[in-house]
């Protein structure tokens, strides 16, 4: 079954740093482009952040940038989001997604989420 | 960056309605549009690429169309399950964005 389960969401204080881990199973994980979108509680989709296949390209909202960085392993068929300097407006749900040619390069598989709260 | 702007923002209808969906872009973007659903507490659900080529196992029902800086998702008759949150999204330039979504409920 193709699969992309997120974890590592939590409670943490402004300022603070959280990691976040998507593992994959049921694809191709090493040739599979992946990216983090988030969503705030009731609002819409926000792109977050790119890494492409072979890790040698990164891409970031501004938002974000700066504070947050992407990884992947691909032995371990995961990604990763190290964020730092959290604020208030980083509390989101964060879900992992992936971005393959064959479909036109959309998020053709999302993770179910990981909720993420900043606030003290 | 390339908003996109989706309209309406709620679209009231009634199972077996025809729904008629809008995203515009800020510029334009060929046909690199992407369509979501999303149901209340779930993930977004891939629908439509490359602004008309559905996704595998999307109902026949789900169209999508346009090019340049119009495009229209169309559901041409509701059944239950419809009825959910849908976005629009670009994949033309950097940074990706989405639209700001239009709720399809039960009227």
């Amino acid at each position: 079954e193709v699969q992309l389960l997120e974890s590592g969401g939590g409670l943490v204080q402004p300022g603070g740093s959280l990691r976040l881990s998507c593992a994959a199973s049921g694809f191709t994980f090493s040739t599979s482009d992946m990216d983090w979108v988030r969503q705030a509680p009731g609002k819409g989709l926000e792109w977050v952040s790119h890494i492409t296949d072979t890790s040698d390209t990164m891409y970031y909202a501004d938002s974000v940038k700066g504070r947050f960085t992407i990884s992947r392993d691909n032995a371990k068929n995961s990604l990763y989001l190290q964020m730092h300097s959290l604020r208030d407006e980083d509390t989101a749900v964060y879900y992992c997604a992936r971005r393959v040619v064959p479909t036109g390069y959309a998020f053709d598989i999302w993770g179910q989420g990981t909720v993420v709260t900043v606030s003290s | 960056e390339i908003v996109l702007t989706q309209s309406p923002a709620t679209l009231s209808l009634s199972p077996g309605e025809r729904a008629t969906l809008s995203c515009r872009a800020s510029q334009s973007i060929s046909r690199y549009l992407v369509w979501y659903q999303q149901r209340p507490g779930q993930a977004p659900r891939f629908l439509i690429y490359d602004a008309s080529d559905r996704a595998t196992g999307v109902p026949a029902r789900f169209s999508g169309s346009g090019s340049g800086t119009d495009f229209t998702l169309t559901i041409s008759s509701l059944e239950p399950e419809d009825f959910a949150v849908y976005y629009c999204q670009q994949r033309a330039d950097w940074p990706l964005t989405f639209g700001g979504g239009t709720k399809v409920e039960i009227k």
